[in-house]
């Protein structure tokens, strides 16, 4: 399996601040990484597939890069309906997930 | 507005099988894409069980591939999950999903979950 390790597991910010949150694959996977948010007793929800293509709907706050193994997910200026924990998702033969990080206000 | 939903007991006894339902509504499930199953355990940590196709074949994780089964009634929208032998470990929360591949594998449409405890 490939291991995907988000970080950090937990991350306070406050409204408009510029946040990053980190992935990292145990090897390369050719940037076929998505990013998904999860509210609160809500599902999930895909953000952003293959490293930097935003899903239909999603405000262009949202954004991410990478390469390798090492993929970013960036929120240009946090909103407090951003609150959530956000988790990476790789596909090699079988798709495998990170852990999350959840997204605080300060 | 396609949304799925998932439904099954919550408390299922070890060495059982645990049986769960993913009914979906705003699309037929045998019109395109894969349907499946995933479960976030206690800690956080989330993987991935298998799908069912469109046309109907299946495709497992391998590490479940002696327990589980995917299938399907196409007259009711709906596709279940059965994993058998099922131990402490299963405790989860299972979601149902959608899979769209698209350059890569995503899973554009998610259930909000069903938590199973597996105790005695």
């Amino acid at each position: 399996d490939i291991q995907m390790t988000q970080s950090p597991s937990l991350l306070s910010a406050s409204v408009g601040d510029r946040v990053t949150l980190s992935c990292k694959a145990s090897q390369n996977i050719y940037k076929y990484l998505n990013w998904y948010q999860q509210k609160l007793g809500e599902a999930p929800k895909l953000l952003i597939y293959y490293t930097n293509s935003l899903q239909t709907g999603i405000p262009s706050r949202f954004s991410g890069s990478g390469s390798g193994t090492d993929y970013t997910l960036t929120i240009s200026s946090l909103q407090p309906e951003d609150v959530a924990t956000y988790f990476c998702q790789q596909y090699n033969s079988w798709p495998t997930f990170g852990a999350g990080t959840k997204l605080e206000l300060k | 507005e396609i949304q799925l939903q998932e439904s099954g007991p919550g408390l299922v006894k070890p060495s059982q099988s645990l049986s769960l339902t993913c009914s979906v509504t705003g699309y037929t499930i045998t019109s395109g894409y894969d349907w499946s199953w995933i479960r976030k355990f206690p800690g956080n940590k989330m993987e991935w069980m298998g799908y069912i196709s469109y046309s109907g074949s299946t495709n497992y994780n391998p590490s479940l591939k002696s327990r589980i089964s995917i299938t399907r009634d196409t007259s009711k929208n709906q596709f279940f999950l059965q994993l058998n032998s099922v131990t402490t470990e299963d405790t989860a929360t299972y979601y149902c999903a959608r899979r769209r591949i698209f350059i890569t594998t995503t899973f554009d449409y998610w259930g909000q979950g069903v938590m199973v405890t597996v105790s005695s």
